[in-house]
């Protein structure tokens, strides 16, 4: 069955430092989303990207953040200057288009991003 | 209201018993509705969606939707020690919009 998938699994960082998660969503998805999860807390919102655009973004997805999708097949999250806050579980999930409202997304493994 | 609410528990059933999970929802995130399992450490797994109300049956696992009562929940029969994981209740409006989670249920069967 297709997946996502996430590299790196565990990214330790110093803080200030630009970090960049990847993503490769399911091939024939069109709709692709960051989610993070602090340790102990709910799966949150950052940003939300179709037709290579922003699609919607939360209030988390500041100016420190950034989304790309370089090629056809990687979809990346850069944050610029990494704070201690920024220390989480990042989910990168994908779904196909649809006007169905129950278009299920699909989620990476994630990568653990440490801030020292 | 917070926009997608969940009894954090623990909830703990026997094995082979009947667990029940519940969620409630504002009217920003009322069209659709998925549940997620999610084991310690690991990502979301997709369980069952369901955006009409009544019941949605697959396997062991029904899902329940109330749109009236603005509840959704889910039932997991003969429960199992593999079941024991956080459930995550997720809504949202429309089409490809963003997941609102809840906090999670934590679900513990005792063998």
């Amino acid at each position: 069955e297709p997946e996502v998938t996430q590299t790196p699994s565990h990214q330790v960082t110093q803080m200030g430092q630009e970090v960049i998660l990847r993503c490769v969503p399911i091939s024939n998805h069109l709709y692709f989303y960051w989610y993070r999860q602090i340790l102990g807390q709910k799966v949150e919102f950052l940003v939300s990207f179709y037709n290579n655009e922003i699609s919607e973004k939360s209030e988390i997805f500041d100016d420190q953040f950034s989304v790309e999708r370089p090629d056809g097949s990687n979809f990346t999250l850069k944050i610029r200057s990494t704070k201690l806050e920024d220390s989480a579980m990042y989910f990168c999930a994908s779904s196909t288009q649809g006007t169905m409202s129950n278009q299920p997304q699909h989620f990476g493994d994630g990568t653990r991003l440490s801030i020292l | 209201q917070k926009e997608v609410e969940q009894n954090s528990g623990p909830l703990s059933v026997p094995e082979g018993a009947i667990a029940s999970l519940n969620c409630t929802y504002s009217d920003r995130v009322s069209q659709s509705f998925f549940w997620y399992r999610q084991y310690s450490g690991k990502s979301p797994e997709l369980i069952m969606s369901i955006y009409s109300n009544g019941d949605k049956e697959d396997g062991r696992f029904t899902a329940q939707l109330n749109k009236a009562s603005q509840y959704v929940s889910l039932l997991i029969r003969d429960s199992q020690p593999s079941d024991s994981a956080t459930y995550l209740c997720a809504g949202r409006n429309s089409g490809n919009t963003p997941l609102v989670f809840g906090k999670g249920t934590r679900l513990s069967v005792i063998a």
